[in-house]
């Protein structure tokens, strides 16, 4: 099975600035057959569903604010929020498709400081 | 809009069964691949069973082989969760979650439904 791993487990960033999380995969989830890293970023707040913002490692889905970025590629991956706002504040995982058992990494707090 | 909504969830005693339910509306279901994804109490996010827009394929975490059984029904626009043998570590909140479109296994999920919770306790 592919480990997901994020760091930090939680971070408190003062609103308007960068929030960085990182995510490592325990083997390269970039498929050369497609050039695509099957890599997605999820946001979740208390009492809800998770919420879909990356897929592919960089492309933002529909409707996400352009402050949600995605970047990296076979085994390092980087959601970066610009500018923090308040209604960030959540639970970010990182997930894998590339190989079955789709796994998560364990998750990452983001608080206002 | 796109809706999945789980339903079946409740209080069990170990050793015991449940299904759940998950009935989607406003897309073409035939056509999505569905997932079941569960949540423990303060805990991430792990990823159970799959199964193809046409039920034709069917992927279950290999530790849960055998316990829990993904189904659906496309006249019905549902997919089911059978789970027997349950532990109280299978207390969770389960959602179902549809298979994004740009990949051809359907492994990232662009909807989720709201989550039914199950607790297995004696």
């Amino acid at each position: 099975d592919i480990v997901m791993t994020q760091s930090p487990d939680s971070l408190a960033v003062s609103l308007g600035e960068r929030a960085t999380i990182n995510c490592e995969s325990s083997q390269s989830v970039f498929s050369t057959s497609n050039n695509k890293n099957y890599l997605t970023w999820y946001q979740q707040k208390p009492g809800q569903p998770p919420k879909l913002l990356i897929y592919w490692a960089s492309t933002r889905e529909s409707g996400v604010p352009d402050r949600f970025s995605g970047s990296g590629s076979g085994t390092d991956f980087t959601l970066t929020i610009s500018s923090l706002q308040a209604e960030d504040v959540a639970v970010y995982y990182c997930q894998q498709y590339y190989s079955v058992p789709w796994t998560f990494g364990q998750g990452t707090k983001v608080e206002i400081k | 809009q796109v809706q999945l909504v789980e339903s079946g969830g409740g209080f069990v005693k170990p050793g015991g069964s449940l299904r759940l339910s998950c009935v989607a509306s406003g897309f073409p279901f035939d056509e999505h691949h569905i997932s079941w994804i569960r949540q423990a109490p303060g805990k991430g996010l792990e990823w159970l069973a799959y199964i193809s827009s046409r039920g034709s394929a069917k992927t279950n975490v290999d530790s849960r082989k055998g316990r829990f059984t993904i189904s659906r029904d496309n006249d019905k626009n549902s997919v089911y969760l059978q789970m027997d043998s349950l532990r109280v570590e299978d207390t969770a909140v389960y959602f179902c979650a549809r298979g994004g479109p740009w990949s051809a296994a359907g492994g990232y999920f662009d909807y989720w439904g709201q989550g039914s919770a199950v607790i297995v306790s004696s």
